[in-house]
């Protein structure tokens, strides 16, 4: 079944406590993608990635990294969590850019 | 990237057509139209795109006006299932771009 699938899909933190969320998909897709969404301001794109080793900031990039050693994997790091990293974070794959993306389910984030 | 601007709310009758706008006035040549939807939290889901002549699929009609600065998605026979966040985007479809939502319409749909 074609999927991307997020890890954790919940998570309480600490400030300043590095974590990782991790993002994989199984269609072979070339780009992809992470976003945030907090209420009343939609999804907002925080890193994207065109291909291996090919990353650029989307809207909201401060505060976090990402890397993508393999076509599958793209992982959103938080170096240093602060609590207005609290949000909903989505990780996305297509083929090309916006055409069709696929997202996974979601992971709820709180930073206290 | 084109900015799009949406309705924040409309609501629609079941068995009705549901019509949301979109407006993309500095939509550039090589820009699609995208729309996706949210239900509840869950990731987003693609549902059609076009570049300037009308698309339809099994899910929805999407109507481009000539000119290329506005858009209408069409939900043929709204259901209550149909009751989502619907996003337009104006984006080429190069990877090297990024990707703007914006916040959405809410569509409701009423028995």
């Amino acid at each position: 079944e074609a999927q991307v699938t997020q890890n954790p899909r919940y998570l309480i933190t600490v400030t300043g406590k590095k974590l990782t969320v991790t993002c994989s998909q199984n269609m072979n897709h070339e780009y992809m993608s992470w976003y945030r969404q907090d209420p009343g301001l939609g999804l907002r794109q925080i890193y994207y990635s065109m291909n291996v080793e090919v990353t650029d900031k989307g809207d909201v990039p401060e505060g976090y990294k990402v890397s993508r050693k393999e076509k599958r994997n793209f992982p959103l790091i938080l170096e240093s969590p602060s609590p207005n990293q609290t949000s909903l974070y989505f990780c996305a794959s297509s083929r090309q850019g916006a055409e069709t993306q696929y997202f996974g389910p979601g992971t709820r984030l709180l930073v206290l | 990237d084109a900015k799009t601007t949406q309705p924040p709310s409309m609501d629609c009758a079941e068995g009705r057509a549901a019509n949301l706008p979109c407006n993309h006035s500095t939509i550039s040549g090589n820009e699609y139209v995208y729309w996706y939807r949210q239900i509840h939290s869950q990731g987003p889901q693609y549902i059609i795109h076009g570049l300037k002549n009308n698309e339809t699929n099994e899910m929805a009609s999407l109507i481009i006006t000539e000119d290329r600065k506005s858009s209408t998605l069409i939900l043929p026979h709204a259901t209550l299932r149909d009751t989502a966040v619907y996003y337009c985007i104006a984006a080429p479809k190069s990877s090297a771009s990024k990707i703007i939502f914006g916040s959405g319409t809410r569509l409701s749909i009423r028995p």
